[in-house]
C-alpha cells in the first residue's frame, strides 16, 4: 500500500527567501507524485507532478519539485517566496487507482 | 466555466436526517471521487468511479452511497447523519482512474451535524 509523509506541520519563511516543504513516499512501483495547494474555503489546486524522467519538475506559480528515488522524497521547492503563497501544501502519490495524501503542510509566508 | 462545481456549498442539519450533495465535472473527464477532509484538514477518500463504475470504494459507513447517473456527475447520499460526519466533502475528478493525470478538485461542501 502506498503512503505519504510530510513531517512538517508547518514552516515559516520569510519573503524572498527560498522555500522547501518536504515529502517522502512509499509506493510499490513507480511513483505518480504530486503537490497540490489550497487556500481557505477551497478545493485542492494542482501544482506539479512527477511521472518520469527529469528529477527535478517545474509546475505553477514559480514552484518546483525535486524527486529523489534514493530518498524516496519529492520535496516542493521556490526560489524566493511571496506572501501570497502562504496556503495548506499537500503532497501525494497515486498507486492503482487511489490518491493518497499526505497531512498537509502549512505555509507561513511573512513581510 | 466551473470546471468542477458541488452544491450545496454549506449544509447544516441534524442528527438523523438523509442529505446528498452533488457535484457535476465540464472537463470530459472519466473518473470522479468523493474525498472527506476533516477537522485537521486530513484527506482521506471514500469512492472513485470510472465511466459510472464504482473503482473504489473505503471502509466507509453504508450509511453513504455514492450514484453517478453518467460520467459527468457524482452524487453522494447520506442516510441517517451522525455527529461525526461533519467535516468537508470535496468531489474531483480526473481524466483517468490511473497513472499522471492530476485531480481537479471543486470547492467542497461544508456538512454541519447538530
Amino acid at each position: 500500500a502506498q503512503s505519504v509523509a510530510q513531517p512538517e506541520d508547518q514552516v515559516n519563511v520569510a519573503e524572498g527567501n527560498p522555500l522547501t516543504v518536504k515529502c517522502t513516499y512509499s509506493v510499490s512501483g513507480n511513483p505518480y507524485l504530486f503537490w497540490y495547494v489550497q487556500y481557505p474555503n477551497r478545493g485542492l489546486q494542482f501544482l506539479l507532478k512527477y511521472i518520469t524522467g527529469d528529477n527535478l519538475v517545474k509546475g505553477s506559480y514559480g514552484f518546483e519539485a525535486e524527486f529523489n528515488k534514493s530518498q524516496t522524497s519529492f520535496h516542493l521547492k521556490k526560489p524566493s517566496a511571496l506572501v501570497s503563497d502562504s496556503a495548506l501544501y499537500f503532497c501525494a502519490v497515486r498507486g492503482g487507482f487511489k490518491t493518497i495524501f499526505g497531512a498537509g503542510t502549512r505555509l507561513f509566508v511573512k513581510a | 466555466d466551473t470546471a468542477v462545481s458541488q452544491t450545496p456549498k454549506y449544509l447544516v442539519t441534524q442528527m438523523g436526517n438523509d442529505k446528498s450533495i452533488k457535484c457535476e465535472q465540464n472537463l470530459g473527464h472519466d473518473t470522479m471521487y468523493w474525498y472527506k477532509q476533516d477537522s485537521k484538514k486530513f484527506l482521506k477518500i471514500m469512492f472513485s468511479y470510472n465511466n459510472k463504475e464504482l473503482i473504489i470504494n473505503e471502509t466507509v459507513p453504508n450509511r453513504f452511497s455514492p450514484k453517478s447517473p453518467d460520467k459527468a456527475h457524482l452524487n453522494l447520499h447520506i442516510n441517517s447523519l451522525e455527529l461525526g460526519d461533519s467535516a468537508v466533502y470535496f468531489c474531483a475528478s480526473s481524466q483517468a482512474p490511473t497513472g499522471g493525470s492530476p485531480l481537479h478538485f471543486g470547492n467542497g461542501t461544508r456538512l454541519t451535524v447538530t
